[in-house]
């Protein structure tokens, strides 16, 4: 089946600096990624749609310059939190559709849980 | 308006007996795709149940079944013979659209379940 690598799983970074969380498709080509974020006890808000070699949409009330969305190859998206503060911690989690994942084609990464001190 | 309703904050089942953990959903558009998901509290999203908008009958995941009910726009998962790794949160997606790998997922307000021996 379709697997979704996300790394890192945790990471704890001062405020003012910049963390980047990869999600790497393994056995499939992913022209789309979806990001979410996930505050404590909520669902899983969209942030933005992930397009190889274009740019990202990003949904209303995302700060594109602040989470910057690389896609430069089919199996590789990359979020990149700039100059992170406390109120950017959060659980982000990527998604890719692929024929070979499960019914309906969904496939999740893992999660990163982002904690700004 | 939300698209996805899950109208169960918390939900409590005694082990061994069956629970219902409601979804609707508004869309207007005729293909949709409705799904499951668990999620544990290491924060992967495990897929449980796919159901299709053209799809004749319920979908049946070994214990888990997906009550549709298309007219009233409900997706209420069932979950048989509940077991005490089943206490998890649980969220109701819908994918607007074909199965294009650009339409992305929204979720509900999920749903905790909690398990008791």
């Amino acid at each position: 089946g379709a697997v979704v690598s996300q790394h890192p799983s945790r990471v704890i970074c001062k405020s003012g600096t910049s963390v980047k969380i990869e999600c790497r498709s393994l056995d499939f080509q992913a022209t789309t990624m979806f990001w979410y974020r996930q505050f404590p006890k909520k669902s899983l808000m969209l942030m933005a749609t992930s397009n190889e070699g274009s740019k990202a949409t990003y949904e209303q009330g995302v700060e594109k310059d602040k989470f910057l969305i690389n896609h430069a190859s089919l199996t590789l998206s990359t979020l990149t939190v700039t100059s992170a503060h406390p109120e950017d911690s959060s659980f982000y989690i990527c998604s890719a559709r692929s024929e070979r994942g499960p019914k309906g084609g969904y496939t999740f990464g893992s999660g990163t849980r982002l904690t700004v001190v | 308006a939300q698209k996805i309703t899950q109208t169960q904050p918390g939900m409590f089942v005694q082990e061994k007996e069956a629970v219902t953990l409601d979804c609707t959903y508004d869309t207007s558009d005729p293909s949709y795709g409705l799904f499951w998901y668990k999620q544990p509290s290491s924060g992967e999203m495990i897929f449980l149940i796919y159901q299709g908008s053209y799809d004749q009958q319920n979908a049946t995941e070994g214990r888990y079944s997906l009550n549709f009910q298309k007219a009233r726009k409900s997706a209420n998962l069932v979950i048989s013979a509940s077991q005490l790794g089943d206490s998890a949160m649980y969220f109701c997606a819908m994918r607007e659209g074909g199965n294009n790998a650009g339409n992305m997922l929204t979720f509900g307000g999920g749903t905790r379940l909690m398990v008791k021996p």
